[in-house]
Formats: structure tokens, sequence, C-alpha cells
């Protein structure tokens, strides 16, 4: 498995204002990923992170709202730009390991974010 | 558009009972399933892998996977109040290493 830490666990911010939301593991990954889930729902993939290029973003998501940064194999950020209520969510990081010669998936604590 | 299905629930079990929680996927070349476990206020947890049709038993769990009929799924057998949590699917489509969620399945164990 990894150890994942995030932070802040949890923030109340303003609207239209930027929060950035930090993920450590434990060891070195190549992958590292940044999931949004609302009240309710299951997880929505925002971007792929890879040290040493940059994001690739999903299908409904912009790097001008939601900057990525990688600057090791340990550490990433996730930056939510001019916050309005819509972007109140959880927000995860998760690594990829092998396990069995397979990758999986394993989260972060998640930061829970309130825009007001 | 990869999708993954799941009853959203509730699925209400009675303590020490067997609960079965049912996963279908869209694309034939996924090629790896997972099952995770959300409490509330929680991050998702992995629970159990399965690649291989058949069953795959890890104390009282047990993944089940058939490809050909594109289902997975995961018994919990003597559930406990302590089960009582978002079971969520997800699926490694195989070609780009992206995992696709299920929008989940809320058990309850009831003492």
């Amino acid at each position: 498995s990894a150890v994942i830490s995030q932070k802040p666990s949890r923030d109340i911010c303003q609207r239209g204002t930027s929060l950035t939301i930090q993920c450590q593991v434990d060891s070195q990954v190549t992958m590292m990923f940044w999931y949004r889930q609302q009240p309710g729902q299951s997880l929505t993939l925002i971007a792929t992170a890879n040290q040493g290029s940059e994001a690739t973003y999903e299908s409904g998501f912009v790097i001008d709202k939601f900057p990525i940064s990688r600057p090791n194999l340990t550490f990433s950020t996730l930056t939510v730009s001019n916050m309005s209520p819509e972007d109140s969510s959880i927000y995860l990081c998760s690594v990829e390991r092998s396990d069995d010669f397979q990758e999986t998936q394993y989260f972060g604590p998640g930061t829970r974010l309130l825009v007001l | 558009q990869k999708e993954v299905e799941q009853n959203s629930g509730p699925l209400s079990v009675p303590e020490g009972a067997i609960a079965s929680l049912n996963c279908t996927y869209s694309d034939r070349v996924s090629q790896s399933f997972f099952w995770y476990r959300q409490y509330s206020g929680k991050s998702p947890e992995l629970i159990m892998s399965i690649y291989s049709n058949g069953d795959k038993e890890d104390g009282r769990f047990t993944a089940q996977l058939n490809k050909a009929s594109q289902y997975v799924s995961l018994l919990i057998r003597d559930s406990q109040p302590s089960d009582s949590a978002t079971y969520l699917c997800a699926v490694n489509d195989g070609i780009f290493n992206k995992f696709y969620f299920g929008s989940g399945t809320k058990l309850n164990v009831k003492p």
C-alpha cells in the first residue's frame, strides 16, 4: 500500500479565492491522480500528474481552474482557483502502486472544501 | 464512454448474514477490478482486487469475476455493523491505466 497525507484536511473559503491542496506520499511514485467527490457522488478524475511533464486533464477540467504541480516523485499540489460554491467537494489525491504486477490506486485522506 | 454500474442501495442485511454487492462494466478490454470501502466522511480504502475469472477470497470477503458477462461482485460473509459503508467498484481500463469508478452501493448491516 502507500502512506499518503493531504493538507489541509478541510477548509472553508470565500467565493473568488483560491486554495492549494498538498499531497505527500511516503515513497516515490510515477503516477499521482487528483479526484473530486461531490456530496453523495462517486469519484471524478480531475487530472493525472506525472513528474516532469504537464498534468493531463479530463474532459470538463481545465488547467486555469485546477493548476497542478508535480515537482518531485513524492509530492503534488492541486489549486482550486477562483472558487465558487459549486467547487464545494472532497478533493482526493491517489497514487499508483504495483501489487501482484497490477497497478492499484491508493487514496489520501482527502481535503473537505466548503466555499461560501 | 466506459461505464461502471452499481445499485446505489441502500442494501440492508442483518448482522451475521451474507451481503452481496454487484457491479457491471461496459468495456470488454478491462483487465483489473477493485472493491473499495468508503466510510462516511472518509476516503476510499482498498478491500480487494481481482484480475482473473473466478473467485478470490480474503478473510470474510470474496470477490467474483466473470469477464464474459462483464460482471464483478463482492460477498461479505458474517456481516458486521462495522461493515456498514459505501462500497465502490472500480475498473482499470487496461490500456491507458485509467480507473473508472461506479457510483457505489451503500450497505447497512443491522445489529
